[in-house]
């Protein structure tokens, strides 16, 4: 079945790191790729997108590329900030086998002291 | 963008009544929408997939007579936890599918059962 796998964490960065949150899946069909942030007692943002092989998402410095090759869409950030502390999550949704229903990875908590 | 809400953001009710949380689509119409539970540190867990003017989907494991979904309009769904005990104390958080293959998030509903 589909599932998503994340770097256990929790990770401690200091301001202006470098962030990388690996992650992998597996999916039987052509899935889409997210990665969600949750900051402390909210819902669910969508951080990025990608919906296609070689396709990256990119948004408020984060990046992710969608890599076929390598089921991966390990999200990046070059500087991280205080304020990018959050509990972050990778997910897919695949139309050919479960039409709208993501499928989560277990997250993965970060935190960036000054 | 699109906006999802959830009435009430807290709840904290007695052992053995019934709570209900609502979700609502603000400025799109919503097909399908679902809900999920996320306990303490965890990730998202489906609970159940609704579609305006039929019945629920839960997903296995998940008590249908506890956990009530009524879906009847394109912007409402409604959760309603019934006869509440204390393990049902958890973050639910809803989602709406606008067809696009992409969910839109509520900000959760803390319900705390004494």
């Amino acid at each position: 079945g589909n599932s998503v796998t994340q770097m256990e964490g929790p990770v401690t960065l200091s301001e202006e790191a470098f962030l990388t949150i690996n992650c992998t899946y597996t999916a039987t069909g052509y899935p889409s790729l997210f990665w969600y942030v949750q900051y402390p007692g909210e819902g669910l943002q969508l951080l990025l997108k990608a919906t296609k092989a070689d396709d990256k998402g990119s948004n408020k410095g984060f990046e992710a590329t969608y890599r076929k090759e390598t089921t991966s869409f390990h999200l990046e950030k070059g500087s991280v900030q205080v304020s990018d502390s959050a509990v972050y999550f990778c997910a897919l949704t695949d139309v050919e086998t479960s039409y709208d229903k993501v499928i989560f990875g277990p997250g993965t908590s970060l935190s960036v002291i000054p | 963008g699109a906006v999802v809400s959830q009435h009430p953001s807290r709840v904290i009710c007695k052992s053995g009544t019934s709570v209900k949380i609502e979700c609502r689509s603000l400025d799109f119409q919503a097909t399908t929408m679902f809900w999920y539970r996320q306990f303490p540190k965890q990730s998202l867990m489906l609970m159940a997939t609704s579609n305006e003017g039929s019945k629920a989907t839960y997903e296995q494991g998940v008590e249908k007579d506890k956990f009530l979904i009524n879906h009847a309009s394109l912007t409402l769904s409604t959760l309603t936890v019934t006869s509440a005990h204390p393990e049902d104390s958890s973050f639910y958080i809803c989602s709406a599918a606008t067809g696009d293959y992409e969910q839109y998030f509520g900000p959760g509903t803390r319900l705390t059962v004494t």
